[in-house]
């Protein structure tokens, strides 16, 4: 039972490439979020999934998209990257409302030159 | 005024001391409330959650004060391994969520 799995652990990009950020969770969670954490800010959600077939636009959703491929899988596209975008990504997942306990992946750690 | 404020800290506490964080939030319609642990280049893992007026695990102690909008932890006699940043998580209705920016302990032998 590995709960939650991210990668690429680090990425380092140029300005304007583009890159996938994977997620799955094997807990059978229903909803699925993405958040980035810069220095000093609290984390911060871009997208969530309440359930497989359904997404939504989170605080800072702008430059970004996702797709849950299914239950299991939640996936966050950066279509052109801007150095705005150097963060620490965490894909989270909870058995239903965010009420509930969220469980995290280690993390992504993007740069962006 | 943020949605959810913390002290940054960092606090620096030896072995054995007591420390308390506060976190004030500004949604009233707020019903459940969580803290969570994040070491350094980790995720962040729950450590309590609160949902009435508040919550006792071991030497770590929760409390909520919705009059005056105000959660609390208490960590009675820290450890090197409590050395953390903790986060004051509060769900704000649906599937948003705010995560405060985190409280920063060290705890020194």
């Amino acid at each position: 039972n590995a709960g939650v799995t991210q990668t690429p652990k680090f990425q380092v990009l140029k300005t304007g490439q583009s890159m996938t950020l994977q997620c799955a969770q094997d807990m059978n969670h229903n909803s699925m979020y993405w958040y980035r954490q810069d220095p000093g800010m609290g984390l911060r959600l871009i997208y969530y999934s309440a359930s497989e077939g359904t997404t939504d636009k989170g605080e800072v959703p702008n430059g970004y998209n996702v797709s849950r491929l299914n239950k299991r899988e939640f996936s966050l596209r950066l279509e052109s990257a801007a150095p705005s975008q150097t963060s620490v990504y965490f894909c989270a997942s909870s058995e239903g409302l965010v009420q509930e306990t969220q469980y995290f992946g280690p993390g992504t750690r993007l740069l962006v030159l | 005024r943020k949605e959810v404020e913390q002290d940054p800290g960092p606090f620096n506490v030896p072995e054995g001391a007591t420390v308390a964080f506060n976190c004030t939030y500004s949604n009233s319609a707020s019903q459940s409330f969580f803290w969570y642990r994040q070491d350094c280049r980790k995720e962040p893992k729950l450590l309590m959650s609160v949902y009435s007026s508040g919550n006792e695990d071991g030497r770590f102690t929760a409390q909520l004060n919705r009059a005056s909008q105000y959660i609390s932890l208490l960590i009675r006699d820290s450890k090197l391994s409590d050395s953390a940043t903790y986060l004051c998580v509060v769900p704000t209705g649906g599937f948003k969520t705010i995560f405060g920016a985190g409280t920063r302990l060290f705890v020194k032998a």
